[in-house]
């Protein structure tokens, strides 16, 4: 009864290809994210969506493509991997908000650590 | 700026309480989160304030906020050494947490 999941937990990669991280969730929310965790522990939103806008951070390469084939799911595209490209990638959710008490709140998967040799 | 500041340590004993401070940025933000991470695991939902409240206290956390000085706290009564974690002060900003650099609490026995 996992609520936000992540495919691999781990995935180990040379440099140049490229890769793919699934994210699924059994929330119902309508809108899902991923943020990237670099070796410092520090956490940066990379994407955005709902079923009517993709947000993107301006600093995101144009390597990393989001693509959500329903509304449960976010998958992460990462094309010509760079070694800088190593981290930790979590998937979120949430519902979007009204301003109502908790509504928004974002609730994380497990993240998939990504390695690139 | 976006930044969301805090302390990057913290190094209690068991049993004592633990105070960990957060500044934020943005005044319009709705709702301010605490986040925990232990060692190679995911990010856990800790708690959120309101921005109309003052203080929110839930079993052993208590969180207090600033609205004036912009200023959050996450107090951990009794600390145990499973509470050894990174603990993240994130603020919503359009659809996106902002998040800080992490505290790293330590907790000896």
């Amino acid at each position: 009864d996992t609520a936000v999941s992540q495919t691999p937990k781990y995935l180990v990669t040379q440099m140049g290809n490229d890769k793919s991280i699934k994210c699924e969730q059994n929330l119902g929310h309508d809108t899902m994210y991923w943020y990237k965790q670099d070796s410092k522990k520090f956490l940066k939103i990379m994407f955005s969506y709902n079923n009517k806008e993709l947000i993107i951070n301006e600093t995101v390469p144009n390597r990393f493509s989001p693509k959500s084939p329903d509304k449960a799911h976010l998958n992460l595209h990462i094309n010509s991997l760079e070694l800088g490209d190593s981290a930790v990638y979590f998937c979120a959710s949430s519902q979007e908000g009204q301003g109502l008490r908790g509504k928004e709140t974002q609730y994380f998967g497990p993240g998939t650590r990504l390695l690139v040799l | 700026g976006e930044d969301v500041e805090q302390s990057l340590f913290l190094s209690v004993r068991e049993g004592d309480s633990s105070v960990i401070n957060c500044t934020y940025t943005d005044s319009s933000s709705t709702y301010l989160y605490w986040y925990k991470q232990e060692p190679g695991a995911g990010l856990q939902l800790l708690t959120y304030i309101f921005s109309n409240m003052d203080m929110k206290q839930d079993q052993r956390l208590t969180v207090l906020l600033n609205k004036k000085d912009k200023h959050l706290s996450l107090r951990i009564a009794d600390t145990q050494t499973g509470d050894s974690a990174i603990y993240f002060c994130a603020e919503m900003a359009g659809t996106a947490l902002i998040f800080g650099k992490g505290t790293t609490l330590s907790v000896s026995s």
